[in-house]
């Protein structure tokens, strides 16, 4: 099946610095990449679409200029988390979409961002 | 807006019996539905799949049971082994939208 890589798997930072996170599609093109946040023991929240080469559509509350996402190439998403506060604590997950299957997404593994 | 919801947060079985896990949704356009599993540090795993033309779809040791009467899905587990420990999420499409269920804990007792 189709593989999506994270990096980093896990990463802590200091309140008030920036942190990117990239999602990589190793095997497929993926015109479309997802990024989601789950809280403990909580679902997974969709936050944005990212389409290649466009801006990303962020959900009602997410703040765009906090949560940056570059869809540079049909391979890559990075999701920058600025001026990062110990609430942005969280598990982060991407999903990649192709083009012939417009229905199956595939999951990264996950990052883990810790903010202290 | 859509809800989709599970009727049992936590769920403890005995190795080896079956398990069931419940999710009801509200979206009547759902046309698509997705079982997912997630172990504890790890991204959702694709497990089966069924779509609102069938009522029942059977994996390696999974079945999967739409009922769109009243809006219910259901995963059942054979013989559930201590690997299948994990947190169970359904999902679904309405159109190209995924919508994640709340999740349930399957905890096996060896």
């Amino acid at each position: 099946g189709a593989v999506v890589s994270q990096h980093p798997s896990r990463v802590i930072c200091k309140s008030g610095t920036s942190v990117k996170i990239e999602c990589r599609s190793l095997d497929f093109q993926a015109t479309t990449m997802f990024w989601y946040r789950q809280f403990p023991k909580k679902s997974l929240m969709l936050m944005a679409t990212s389409n290649e080469g466009s801006k990303a559509t962020y959900e009602q509350g997410v703040e765009k200029d906090k949560f940056l996402i570059n869809h540079a190439s049909l391979t890559l998403s990075t999701l920058t988390v600025t001026s990062a506060h110990p609430e942005d604590s969280s598990f982060y997950i991407c999903s990649a979409r192709g083009q012939r299957h417009a229905r199956t997404q595939y999951f990264g593994p996950g990052t883990r961002l810790l903010v202290l | 807006g859509e809800s989709v919801g599970l009727h049992l947060p936590t769920l403890s079985v005995q190795e080896g019996d079956n398990s069931i896990i419940n999710c009801a949704y509200s979206n009547s356009a759902s046309d698509y539905f997705i079982w997912y599993k997630q172990e504890s540090g790890k991204g959702p795993q694709f497990i089966i799949d069924i779509r609102s033309n069938m009522d029942k779809r059977q994996g390696q040791r999974v079945t999967v049971l739409l009922n769109k009467t009243v809006k219910h899905l259901s995963l059942q587990i054979a013989a559930t082994q201590p690997g299948d420990s994990a947190v169970y999420f359904c999902a679904l499409y309405a159109g190209n939208m995924l919508t994640f269920g709340g999740g349930t804990r399957l905890m096996v007792k060896p």
